[in-house]
Order: structure tokens, then sequence, then C-alpha cells
């Protein structure tokens, strides 16, 4: 049963501390997204990968870090350096465009709060 | 560069009306186009895609949307709205350069009975 997973949930942690969110794909998809969503206001993007061992900044990267050391995953961190951490985390997936596919696929996110 | 408008953010309907989300986007190349919904807590999920085939477009629980190049439009409608149907709705037009989707702000409809 393919799909895009992210773990966990829910995650609560201390003002100061960085928090690793994990996203895991078994779609065969070459590229791989981190969003952020905050109430009221649409999906803004944190960083993206096209292809392993590459990644982009997206319009929000302050603050993040990422790696994509194999297809399948791309674990995002929210550093302490993020002003505002406490957000709803979605990670997607799509083929590429030399698959002529461009819909994203998404995870079920996670909700992060930071006190 | 691509760009997305969503008109109103809150959409109201009684059950088995009709549901109207209004989505205009700017491109300066064929889009491709996609609606997707959320409903709390959870990811989102692709309702339906125009990718330069039919203009109209059919998709997953009764959602249909038309592409309308002359006034650069994808509305997404539904003949009758269940109680189901409430939840955010998201348009997005995609970048193909880059691969990314330009998401547009959301539409919360709310299904009254």
């Amino acid at each position: 049963d393919g799909g895009i997973t992210q773990s966990p949930k829910y995650l609560f942690r201390k003002e100061g501390q960085n928090v690793t969110l994990s996203c895991e794909q078994n779609l065969n998809h070459d590229a791989m997204y981190w969003y952020r969503q905050d109430p009221g206001q649409g999906l803004r993007l944190i960083y993206y990968s096209q292809i392993v061992n590459d990644f982009q900044k997206g319009d929000i990267a302050e603050g993040y870090s990422v790696s994509r050391e194999k297809k399948e995953s791309f674990p995002l961190t929210v550093t302490s350096a993020q002003k505002n951490p406490t957000a709803f985390y979605l990670c997607a997936s799509s083929a590429t465009r030399r698959r002529r596919s461009y819909e994203q696929y998404f995870g079920p996110g996670t909700r992060l709060t930071v006190t | 560069a691509q760009s997305v408008t969503q008109l109103g953010s809150h959409v109201s309907v009684s059950e088995g009306a009709l549901v109207l989300l209004r989505c205009n986007y700017s491109s300066s190349v064929p889009p491709y186009l996609f609606w997707y919904v959320q409903y709390p807590n959870q990811g989102l999920q692709l309702l339906l895609k125009y990718t330069s085939a039919a203009t109209l477009v059919k998709g997953i629980n009764g959602f249909e949307a038309e592409f309308k190049k002359s006034e650069t439009s994808f509305h997404l409608t539904k003949p009758s709205a269940h109680m189901s149907d409430a939840a955010e709705y998201f348009c997005a037009v995609s970048d193909r350069d880059t691969d990314k989707l330009i998401f547009g702000t959301g539409t919360r409809l709310q299904v009254f009975p």
C-alpha cells in the first residue's frame, strides 16, 4: 500500500531545542517537499528536493534544515533559530516533470508545539 | 510568475445546495491546475487536476471543475452539498520549471443542515 508517512502525529518541545520531523514515501517519487501551515494561511514551502543528495530552499527556509540521503526519506529539522516553530508541518512527494506528472501527494502531517 | 487567487476565505451552503468555490490563476504558460481538500488535522487529498486535456474535469466525491482560459479561472463545483463536504479547499497551479505547486490561501466550506 503506497503512500507517505509522517511521524509523529503530535510533537511537543521546549523552546531552544532542535527537533526532527520524519517523512518517508514508498511511491518511488523523485521529488519531495516540506510545507508549513498556520491557521488561516495557505501552505508555505520550506524546502524541496528533486533528487537524492540535492535540495533547494523554499520561501521560508530560515531556521530549518533538511537532508536527502535516500530517495524514500526527507527529514526536516526545526532548529532553535526558528523564531515561531509552532505549526502544522506537511510533507509531500511527486514524480518529476520528466514523467509528466506534477500533482503532489501529501502525508498526514505533524503538529509541532513549542513552549 | 504563477499565482493563484481564491475568492472568499469562507463559504457557507445548506445541505443539498450548489457548491461553488472560486479560483483564478495567472500563468505565462498553459498551466496545470489542481484542487485539494483538507479535513481537520489531516494532510491534503487531491480532488482533481487539469492537465490540458478536457476543460471540464471530474474528480472524486462528485466534484468537478472547469478550466476557462479566457477568464483564467478554474472554479470548483458540486451540484448538491453533503455534510461530509465541510473542509478546507485549496487551488494550486504548477510551476513547470521547478516542479513546485503554488497554492491559494484556501476556502473553508461550511455545510449547514
